[in-house]
């Protein structure tokens, strides 16, 4: 699986679209990228995947570049229940397992 | 309601003593993990059982030696404990072949074990 980089840090004010970016300019053609948080001592919670369109669900939106070598995932109106670390993973389909890095703690300031 | 549930949610043990940590999940996923996040906040995998047969082991000690009796189960028994060994373990599941072999991993609310 391809490597991802992340700010270890972001805050955002609530109410705000929180922007969590993430490189993985490794990245090959099968794989796909995905959003996973992990909100203080609860286990991690699946956002949101994509492969090369932006996507959107209620949680969350996803944009990918055109060269699928970064992705942004948008938060549009941030919440204080929002906080927590967010992980980028780059992962083939049908892949078994989940390889987390060390994420973004993001931190949304009332 | 509790898509994927574990039993306990805390555990206090002496070293050298053997524990177990139950997994259970009524989502009808025929896949099931265990996820170590160790101090330092690390989330690892380190087994995965699809339709009751072992698919990955991650290089764990042997004294960890995941059970599972039906595909709705997945157990963590942990022989010898050690220092090392304490840390909160997670279980998730997912479906293999979802939509495509997307394999959305759903977790537990985590187990925290303290081995003194």
């Amino acid at each position: 699986d391809a490597k991802t980089t992340q700010p270890p840090s972001m805050d955002c004010a609530e109410g705000r679209a929180a922007n969590l970016p993430c490189n993985h300019s490794t990245i090959s053609g099968n794989e796909y990228v995905y959003w996973y948080r992990q909100i203080h001592s609860q286990g991690p919670q699946y956002i949101i995947h994509g492969l090369k369109n932006n996507e959107t669900n209620e949680m969350a939106s996803l944009i990918i570049t055109e060269d699928r070598k970064s992705s942004t995932l948008i938060l549009p109106h941030a919440t204080l229940r929002d906080t927590a670390v967010y992980y980028c993973i780059v992962r083939v389909t049908g892949a078994q397992k989940l390889v987390f890095g060390q994420g973004t703690r993001l931190t949304i300031n009332p | 309601d509790t898509a994927v549930s574990q039993t306990p949610k805390y555990l206090v043990t002496q070293m050298g003593n053997d524990k177990s940590i139950k997994c259970e999940q009524n989502l009808g996923h025929d896949t099931m993990y265990w996820y170590k996040q160790d101090s330092k906040k690390f989330l690892k995998i380190m087994f995965s059982y699809n339709n009751k047969e072992l698919i990955i082991n991650e290089t764990v000690p042997n004294r960890f030696s995941p059970k599972s009796p039906d595909k709705a189960h997945l157990n963590l028994h942990i022989n010898s404990l050690e220092l090392g060994d304490s840390a909160v373990y997670f279980c998730a599941s997912s479906l293999r072949g979802e939509r495509g072999g997307l394999d959305t991993q759903y977790f537990g609310p985590g187990t925290r074990l303290t081995v003194l």
